[in-house]
Formats: C-alpha cells, structure tokens, sequence
C-alpha cells in the first residue's frame, strides 16, 4: 500500500473548522483513502472513506483532490470529544491483503 | 451489534503463565485482525484471519499463538512473554479482505502488563 505524509500535530478552537491535511503522491488509481481516529484509551475508530468524489458523513467531510494526491479530512465544528489522532491510510483493492497499516497520524488538540 | 468486544480488558500476567485474550464480533464480518499497540505509538498488524484462516502472520514470535474458532471469535493465546511484550492489544473485523472500500471496526483493546 502507498504512502501517506501528515503533520505531527494540530490545533484548534472548539466550535471551529478543523482541516486535516495528508499528502499521498503515490497513489494508484485503485487506492481507497481511509480515515480513523483514536481517542485516548480507546481503539481507533472509522471516521469516513473516499475513492475519487468528496464523502460526506455524519462525523466528518472528506474532501479529495483532483490529482487524488492529497486530500483533506474536515471536522466541521471542533469539539473536546474530538482531541484524537487522526490517522490517514490507502486501502489497495487489487490484490487486497486486508492490512490496514498506521502511519504516526495527526494529534489533534482543541481548546475550549 | 455494530460492536467488537474485547475480554479481558486489563490483564497481568507473569512471564511463565499462559493466558488468552478474547475477541468477538457478531457483524458477519470474515476478516479479522490482532494489532499491538505501545505507549505513543500508532497500531502494529500482528495477524490477519479470513474465513477463520490465517492469512498473514507478521513475522510475530511463537509465544503469541492466534485461533479463530468461528466466524464471530477470535483468540490470542499468550505464553512465556516478556515485559517487553506488554502493551494494549486490539482486534478488529472487516466484511472481507478483498473489500477496501469499507471501513475496519475495531475493539477497545486488552491493555497487558507482563510482570
């Protein structure tokens, strides 16, 4: 599976947009980008996932590029449940071994 | 039941006893994972299951021995560990293996102290 780059870190208000940013130059036409957090004490979560159009979901947008070599994972209003790492990750269909493998994520802080 | 269920959820164990983790899922998902987590670090793939058959095994010492006795279990048999082995333990189910267009539902995780 290819690649993913994301910032170490973020910050945000609470009750702001959050944008989280990740950077995927090498991806194949067939890659899915997934989205998951991890909350603290907790195993990581699905958030959203997109192949090529911009997804829409109850928790978060995904907004893809239309190169597809990066895209943006946007939290529309920041709240303290939302302190997480945010984890970016290409699913591969052809061949697909099922690994779904975790780069260092984005932490994100908000501040009330 | 859109819930991976992990048992026990903390769990100390000395270096000569053997213990097993449990994981449970009732989605009718056919792929299911073991990942190990240390303190700061992002999940570690340990194990990949598909239609209760291993799928891949990551190069994971012997003392750590999987089983998936049925569609809806999967097992993490412990033995001999060392202190460096503790950390938290997660599972996680998915539709299928050849399915990347759906999303992994993971569990809260067995946090394992080897003492």
């Amino acid at each position: 599976d290819a690649k993913t780059t994301q910032p170490n870190s973020m910050e945000s208000n609470e009750e702001e947009p959050v944008h989280l940013p990740c950077n995927h130059s090498t991806i194949s036409g067939t890659d899915y980008i997934h989205w998951y957090r991890q909350l603290p004490s907790q195993g990581p979560e699905y958030v959203i996932h997109g192949l090529t159009s911009n997804v829409n979901n109850r928790m978060a947008s995904l907004a893809i590029a239309e190169d597809r070599k990066s895209s943006t994972l946007i939290l529309h209003r920041a709240t303290l449940r939302d302190a997480a790492v945010y984890y970016c990750i290409l699913k591969s269909l052809p061949g697909n071994t099922g690994k779904l493998i975790f780069g260092q994520g984005t932490t994100l802080q908000v501040k009330p | 039941d859109t819930e991976v269920t992990q048992t026990p959820k903390h769990l100390v164990m000395g270096m000569t006893n053997k213990k097993s983790l449990k994981c449970e899922q009732h989605m009718g998902h056919r792929a299911m994972y073991w990942y190990k987590q240390k303190a700061k670090k992002p999940p570690e793939l340990m194990f990949v299951y598909s239609y209760e058959k291993l799928s891949i095994n990551e190069s994971v010492p012997s003392r750590f021995s999987p089983e998936c006795p049925n569609s809806s279990l999967l097992n993490l048999h412990l033995h001999a560990l060392q202190p460096e082995d503790s950390a938290l333990y997660l599972c996680a189910s998915s539709q299928e293996l050849r399915k990347a267009g759906y999303g992994y539902t993971f569990g809260s995780g067995t946090r394992l102290t080897v003492v």
